[in-house]
């Protein structure tokens, strides 16, 4: 069964652009949540979306935005980037039921210059 | 801010040695989770113990949790080369799939 896809794998923006970056879960699962990845503050999570609503949010700034389509996919977009929104995005996906372990992507390097 | 720490941050070990890493966390969990990080790479799922377990294995790795001290540790025993990378802890403490990650350890094993 094929594994969680993300895409693109790598990207580089400027200062005050936006992004959209795009994960497609294991078939079958309804729960997609991202996470950011970087040096100075490991991995911190962003948002949790389940069968098209979302279900949990982390402290992030309001630049940085979700949503889910019918089919589980999931894209998340942020606006406004700067340089401290570079970072490895990744995306997991469950069955969204308790006590699921999480099944990652090999995650978006976005680096802004 | 992070739920919890990992200890130590870097481990370097000789092939067929035991290594084991420590985590700590701070609010009462449903879980806890345990990755495996190759460098760029997404991350692997290793185990995963929920709040009324004390102990899992699963082929070299053995894991224990002991929410009275609010700690868990892995064992990855006979290491191997393979093994190189950075481990974290993640805990789920609250409805839906939400997962806070420790600072990880890596772990560099030595042929």
């Amino acid at each position: 069964k094929a594994g969680v896809t993300q895409t693109p794998r790598y990207l580089i923006k400027t200062r005050g652009q936006q992004v959209t970056l795009s994960c497609s879960p294991i078939s079958g699962h309804r729960s997609v949540s991202w996470y950011q990845q970087t040096p100075g503050q490991g991995l911190q999570f962003l948002f949790e979306y389940f069968s098209e609503t979302q279900r949990n949010k982390g402290n992030f700034p309001g630049r940085f935005s979700g949503r889910q389509f019918s089919n589980s996919r999931s894209e998340m977009n942020v606006s406004t980037l700067e340089l401290g929104d570079s970072a490895l995005y990744l995306c997991a996906s469950s069955f969204g039921t308790d006590n699921q372990p999480q099944h990652f992507g090999d995650g978006t390097r976005l680096s802004i210059l | 801010s992070q739920q919890g720490e990992e200890d130590p941050q870097a481990l370097s070990i000789q092939e067929g040695e035991n290594a084991t890493m420590n985590c700590s966390y701070k609010t009462s969990i449903n879980n806890l989770q345990w990755y495996r990080q190759n460098s760029g790479r997404g991350l692997v799922h290793l185990i995963l113990i929920r709040s009324n377990e004390r102990e899992k294995h699963s082929g070299r790795l053995r894991v224990t949790l002991d929410t009275s001290k609010k700690s868990s540790s892995l064992l990855i025993t006979a290491s191997r080369a393979a093994d190189t990378a950075s481990y974290f802890c993640a805990t789920q403490y609250n409805a839906g799939n939400m997962l806070t990650f420790g600072g990880g350890t890596r772990l560099m094993v030595k042929p």
